[in-house]
């Protein structure tokens, strides 16, 4: 089955870091464009970060540039979402989602998300 | 910075055609895409490249594109289809922004 899964989520203190995962699995993970979005409890979709098919080039949102890193592990189907001196603005559901393959961008599959909470 | 403007809800009768706006400067010289979001769900793809559907999207589900606004459209609209839905665009090579959402409501 071609599928997503994050995990990593959780409770952590206002200025702590989490490290979030994202299993690939069903698809040739190496060949395709990926991404993190996240979606504040009540609100709308943000998105976050991006990186390449080698993960040589990544880009951020200036909300989470200097403080997020992605990256990915192709040769275990793994993307990843560092998350550092995090605030209560970081609380959300984070997901993981595929860039299509088609000749412009768009995301074809997405996790089902896990849940950060950033509290005292 | 860029902003993609939707409305905050639009309301529909069954059978009937639901129109869903999204505005940004210049927005049909990008490509526009729209996902579907049900309570509690992951977000689905439903247009991509201004007007196509994915693999399994109903026909009644249709996208254009030009000028300042992007538009979703659901003909025939039925009751599963009352979700929040959000256009979302790349403003530039290194910029992805979503709209701020769209919730459908079917009566």
């Amino acid at each position: 089955e071609v599928q997503l899964v994050e995990s990593g989520g959780g409770l952590v203190q206002p200025g702590g870091s989490l490290r979030l995962s994202c299993a690939a699995s069903g698809f040739t993970f190496s060949s395709y464009e990926m991404n993190w979005v996240r979606q504040a409890p009540g609100k709308g979709l943000e998105w976050v970060s991006y990186t390449s098919r080698s993960g040589g080039t990544i880009y951020d949102a200036d909300s989470v540039k200097g403080r997020f890193t992605i990256s990915r592990d192709n040769a275990k189907n793994s993307l990843y979402l560092q998350m550092n001196s995090l605030t209560a603005e970081d609380t959300a559901v984070y997901y993981c989602a595929r860039e299509g393959l088609g000749a412009t961008r768009y995301l074809d599959l997405w996790g089902r998300g896990t849940l950060v909470t950033v509290s005292s | 910075s860029y902003e993609l403007t939707q409305p905050p809800s639009v309301s529909v009768s069954p059978g009937q055609t639901a129109s869903i706006t999204c505005s940004g400067d210049k927005l049909g010289d990008k490509y526009a895409c729209w996902y579907q979001q049900k309570p509690g769900q992951s977000p689905v793809l439903v247009i991509y490249e201004d007007s196509k559907r994915p693999s399994g999207i109903p026909e009644r589900f249709s996208g254009s594109n030009s000028g300042n606004t992007a538009t979703l459209t659901i003909s025939g609209t039925q009751a599963m289809d009352e979700a929040d839905y959000y256009c979302q665009a790349w403003v530039s090579s290194t910029l992805c922004e979503f709209g701020g959402g769209t919730k459908l409501t079917v009566l």
